[in-house]
């Protein structure tokens, strides 16, 4: 079966560094994406990863080892409007997206 | 503003009774796709559609039918509703299916 793994919940500080993790099985790979969920709106895309290697895009970067069905969502000089949930997802061979239940990101002063 | 956009945003709805949930767009993207959220599960999709006039099954297809008439629009029809049909529905979108999608506002819906 297909599976998204990514932890249920972090806490980190304002001002400071967090790493959220997502490991994937997945039947084909089509590309990786991150999105973020505020409580009760939608997801909002972040990024996007479909070679190796580290993706920067300001505050936010997205790593992806394709050999290893592993990514990372970096986030860097917290904030407290960061506090949401990150949505790891995988597009299959059938260009699918397949979701991972999300991070619930708190972030303290 | 250009989007997506669903209705109703929030619906009570009796058990056995039929509703639509209705999503348009303006983007005049290709796929469409009909989420489900519940807490602690990651998005589960119930119905996709790739171009106008084609739909397919997604994981959780029961209970609910799709069509596509158009570019634009893609209703969800629930034809009997029961209470595991609680959930917040998500309708999404993007051009050709390969790059990001974008979502709706959703729609809360409570079947009691």
């Amino acid at each position: 079966g297909q599976n998204i793994d990514q932890p249920t919940e972090m806490t980190a500080t304002e001002g400071a560094i967090v790493q959220i993790n997502c490991t994937y099985q997945t039947s084909g790979f089509n590309g990786l994406f991150w999105y973020q969920q505020h409580a009760g709106e939608a997801p909002t895309f972040l990024s996007y990863n479909v070679l190796d290697g580290l993706e920067e895009k300001g505050r936010f970067s997205s790593f992806l080892s394709r050999s290893k069905g592993y990514s990372y969502l970096l986030l860097k000089e917290l904030q407290m409007k960061d506090s949401a949930s990150y949505l790891c997802a995988v597009r299959d061979s059938n260009y699918q997206l397949i979701w991972g239940a999300g991070t619930k990101l708190i972030i303290k002063p | 503003t250009a989007g997506i956009t669903q209705a109703p945003t929030s619906q009570i709805l009796a058990a056995g009774r039929s509703m639509t949930l209705r999503c348009t767009q303006d983007m005049r993207h290709n796929a469409m796709y009909w989420y489900r959220q519940d807490l602690g599960l990651g998005l589960r999709l119930i119905h996709y559609s790739n171009t106008a006039g084609t739909t397919g099954k997604g994981e959780v297809p029961d209970g609910y039918s799709v069509s596509r008439a158009n570019t634009d629009d893609f209703p969800l029809t629930l034809a009997s509703a029961v209470p595991s049909q609680t959930s917040v529905y998500f309708c999404a979108s993007s051009d050709t299916g390969v790059t990001e999608a974008f979502f709706g506002q959703g729609t809360r819906l409570t079947v009691v």
